[in-house]
């Protein structure tokens, strides 16, 4: 099946610092990517949808300037986490859409704020 | 609002055993429901997915049914073995959307 690669797994920063984190489908091109959050014990919730070439759409309560998506490729849309802080800390993951039917995740980034 | 709910939160069961697990959405106009599994710190597998118009898919030992019109569906597992342990989660596209709505999901144990 298809694979789509997130990285880094899991990250350790400071309050005040940026997380970048990547997600690049590696065998399909993917004009669409989503990214989701999980907090402990709750729901995957949809942030924000990526589109290659454009500006990403944004979920409703989902600060655009706070979390920046690029989608500057097919294969790769990034999500940066600006001056994060301890409420920022859960599992963030991407999903890419393969000819427009069907979703793959990567394996997810556990970002840690301390 | 399209809101999805999984019971159990969790389940423990002796290996063998089958088992279903459970999920509810409250709106009805979903394009599909996909169930995923969920391993520890790890990303989403897609285990079945069902179409609106389809009321059951199976792949090996896993059977899900779906019943849009009283929003459910369930996910049947035979002969559970200790690595089916996961969270399993399950997953509704609002209108045809691409997006998903996830339940919390359900914890399993399978113990050996």
């Amino acid at each position: 099946g298809a694979v789509v690669s997130q990285h880094p797994s899991r990250v350790i920063c400071k309050s005040g610092t940026s997380v970048k984190i990547e997600c690049r489908s590696l065998d399909f091109q993917a004009t669409t990517m989503f990214w989701y959050r999980q907090f402990p014990k709750q729901s995957l919730m949809l942030m924000a949808t990526s589109n290659e070439g454009s500006k990403a759409t944004y979920e409703q309560g989902v600060e655009k300037d706070k979390f920046l998506i690029n989608h500057a490729s097919l294969t790769l849309s990034t999500l940066t986490v600006t001056s994060a802080h301890p409420e920022d800390s859960s599992f963030y993951i991407c999903s890419a859409l393969q000819g427009g039917e069907k979703l793959f995740f990567g394996s997810g980034t556990q970002l840690s704020v301390l | 609002k399209q809101e999805v709910t999984q019971i159990p939160a969790a389940l423990s069961v002796p290996e063998g055993e089958n088992l279903v697990l459970n999920c509810s959405f409250t709106d009805s106009a979903i394009y599909n429901l996909q169930w995923f599994r969920q391993d520890p710190g790890k990303g989403l597998t897609s285990l079945l997915l069902i179409q609106s118009s389809q009321r059951e898919q199976t792949s090996g030992r896993l059977n899900a049914s779906l019943d849009k019109s009283s929003g459910r569906s369930t996910l049947y597992i035979a002969a559970s073995q200790p690595g089916d342990s996961a969270t399993y989660l399950c997953a509704v596209n609002r209108g045809g959307s691409e997006k998903l709505v996830f339940g919390k999901g359900t914890k399993l144990t399978v113990n050996p």
